[in-house]
């Protein structure tokens, strides 16, 4: 089993800008979260899909934000119009059956 | 929505002491995991634990869910056990939305 994969690593942009991450769950894991983790805090849930639909939205997840998973396997987070407030670290996890979950290493996001 | 608090905040250790992380959440679950988060942000999950005992090695959990607490000992910890321990609870049993906890960080010196 390859783990979680993300990419970019790491992600520096302008205020204002666009950005999008990816991630590439465990093979056969049907279900995907992403969170996001400031510094010294624990990481906060956005969303997640099971398979292709994406079943529950937190309220951190504002208007700015969307995440597709197509055809139930890579997902992509983007984020529009970025603002100095979205640094942080954007983790994907996946999981078969809603038990154990498996994190990437996750996307570091600094916006000047 | 439910609280997760994590004691102790900060634990330093030398080498190959024990050490015994708590984590207390304020309403029933069904999911319950411990993950450790390397100084690199690399979030490893130790243990699925909704109720009862597991151990792995060194290290073991205990969750009382009926007492809403579990904890996780470390024995003969080493330097490569420094990070941030988190627990995280859900109480759908699907893990969907897990909550995590705040977190403790500790040192293991030589």
């Amino acid at each position: 089993d390859t783990g979680v994969s993300q990419d970019p690593r790491h992600k520096i942009t302008k205020r204002g800008q666009n950005v999008t991450f990816r991630c590439d769950p465990i093979s056969e894991h049907n279900r995907l979260y992403w969170y996001r983790q400031t510094l010294g805090q624990g990481p906060e849930f956005l969303t997640y899909f099971q398979n292709e639909a994406q079943l529950e939205k937190s309220r951190l997840l504002s208007d700015r934000f969307s995440a597709e998973r197509p055809k139930g396997s890579f997902s992509t987070l983007e984020i529009q119009r970025t603002e100095q407030g979205d640094s942080a670290m954007y983790l994907c996890a996946s999981a078969y059956s809603g038990n154990t979950i498996y994190f990437g290493e996750g996307s570091w996001l600094t916006v000047v | 929505g439910i609280q997760v608090e994590q004691s102790p905040p900060d634990l330093i250790l030398q080498e190959g002491a024990n050490s015994t992380l708590r984590c207390n959440f304020s309403d029933s679950v069904n999911n319950l995991q411990w993950f450790h988060q390397n100084p690199w942000g690399q979030l490893i999950n130790l243990f699925y634990i909704p109720s009862g005992t597991k151990q792995n090695g060194r290290l073991s959990a205990t969750t009382v869910a009926t007492e809403r607490y579990s904890l996780l000992y470390i024995s003969s910890s080493q330097t490569t056990d420094s990070g941030v321990y988190f627990c995280a609870v859900d109480y759908t049993g699907t893990a969907s939305k897990l909550t995590f906890g705040t977190g403790t960080r500790l040192q293991v010196t030589l």
